[in-house]
């Protein structure tokens, strides 16, 4: 069975810091999404890493992918109060049946 | 712009009511999934369907049924809602490789009395 587990669950941060929010998960998998969550909106996409060593960066945010290792990371530059959200990362199994395993997500806060 | 749309933002349902909890994309992407969110376990996938009338069971299908009777529309059913099944449910849908991951719905807040 497949399982994912983010760290930390929780994370407060100041403004300008860096910080990174960690992904493991325990099957072989080539394909890992993260994803962006406001408070009581749903789900918005903001990185698919589909093969090891992959690196996507999108503003503040970078995300890398390391198979052998099963971790994907997070890395978040120079952080800003509208990072504030929830972010989850996502693991698809190797069998190919388009199903994909959530983290418990990690809630950020940047306090001013 | 693509969409996913729940159709209920808020219920509150009754204890031992049948509740209908309906989807539909306009991406005539193959796959939809239902999933229910509680704060501390993520997400956790309930029923998912590859193609009309096709469904399968994910994690945690007890207490729950779906339907998939058009491309476009994934119902899930609550046969006889308990408090338990009080949640925050996500409905997605993909395209056959999920080369962008999942397109979310808004999402339905479902409370059970």
């Amino acid at each position: 069975e497949l399982k994912v587990e983010q760290n930390p669950l929780f994370l407060s941060m100041q403004e300008g810091k860096n910080y990174t929010i960690y992904c493991n998960y325990s099957t072989t998998s080539d394909r890992l999404y993260w994803y962006r969550q406001d408070p009581g909106k749903s789900l918005e996409s903001l990185f698919v890493l589909l093969s090891n060593g992959a690196v996507k960066q999108e503003g503040r945010l970078m995300a890398s992918l390391d198979t052998k290792a099963r971790l994907s990371t997070l890395h978040i530059t120079a952080a800003v109060h509208d990072l504030s959200a929830t972010y989850f990362c996502a693991v698809e199994s190797n069998f190919g049946n388009e199903k994909l395993t959530f983290g418990t997500g990690t809630r950020l806060t940047i306090i001013p | 712009d693509v969409k996913v749309t729940q159709s209920s933002r808020y219920l509150v349902k009754r204890t031992g009511e049948k509740v209908f909890l309906e989807c539909v994309q306009d991406m005539d992407h193959e796959n939809m999934f239902w999933y229910r969110q509680d704060p501390g376990l993520g997400l956790r996938l309930i029923y998912f369907s590859y193609d009309v009338k096709m469904k399968e069971k994910g994690d945690i299908p007890e207490g729950y049924s779906v339907s998939r009777e058009k491309k476009e529309r994934f119902s899930l059913i609550l046969e006889s809602a308990s408090t338990n099944q009080t949640s925050m449910y996500l409905c997605a849908s993909s395209s056959g490789v999920i080369l962008w991951g999942y397109t979310f719905g808004s999402g339905t807040r479902l409370t059970v009395v």
